[in-house]
């Protein structure tokens, strides 16, 4: 258990729908990243967040929407959802300083349909 | 910008053989590197890491070594076994803008077959 907690863990919605994916960070730890696994696209950074605020922005869609609260949790949401956007959604956290590695939660499967 | 280059897969082995699966990187100034596994229907786990240059990771009988004059962190393992058929990820964390994202390569598979 990395204690990095996800919900939920499998989701499925119709086309031009929107959802939130949820994140609680491991105890401490202050950075949560954002990541999609998808077949074809291998692991993409969507975003990082420090303590309330965005620290880092990857490969993330204009539809899709992160945030992070003062209790740490972290939601991301997903908008105008299309087929392509199924796919695995990890969070991960760590302390957020220095070159630290993170750990991830289980992840939240979500099937577009 | 960082970026890190993992050999494909699948890689198949059979039980008991030397696994190597290398792994190089680009990055600036210097980065954490790191190797992650994924098992089947589960989220990544850290497996082990290297600081600084020549820092050899290891854990349950995987290692690696920091080689900062080749760029590269090959990932080895002197008798695999069928649990650890896997998906297995190398990793950067550099400090990049004020974010110290994890930079991952396309993944490697691992079939371990009796």
């Amino acid at each position: 258990d990395s204690g990095v907690t996800q919900t939920p863990k499998h989701l499925i919605t119709a086309t031009g729908q929107r959802v939130t994916l949820r994140c609680s960070p491991r105890s401490g730890d202050l950075s949560v990243y954002w990541y999609q696994q998808s077949l074809d696209q291998g692991l993409q950074f969507l975003i990082q967040y420090y303590n309330g605020e965005e620290r880092a922005k990857g490969n993330i869609l204009e539809r899709f929407s992160a945030q992070q609260f003062p209790d740490l949790h972290s939601e991301l949401n997903l908008s105008s959802l299309e087929l392509g956007d199924s796919a695995l959604y990890f969070c991960a956290s760590s302390s957020g300083r220095g070159r630290t590695e993170a750990f991830f939660g289980q992840g939240t499967r979500l099937t577009v349909v | 910008g960082n970026s890190v280059t993992q050999m494909e897969g699948p890689v198949t082995l059979s039980e008991e053989a030397f696994l190597t699966i290398n792994c190089t990187y680009t990055a600036t100034g210097y980065p954490s590197l790191f190797w992650y596994v994924q098992y089947p229907g589960e989220g990544l786990q850290l497996l082990l890491k290297a600081t600084k240059a020549d820092d050899k990771g290891s854990n349950k009988g995987f290692e690696a070594t920091y080689r900062k004059e080749t760029t590269s962190f090959h990932l080895e393992k002197g008798s695999v076994q069928v649990s650890d058929s896997a998906v297995y990820f190398c990793a950067l964390s550099a400090l990049t803008g004020g974010g110290n994202k994890l930079t991952f390569g396309t993944g490697t598979q691992l079939k371990v077959e009796l």
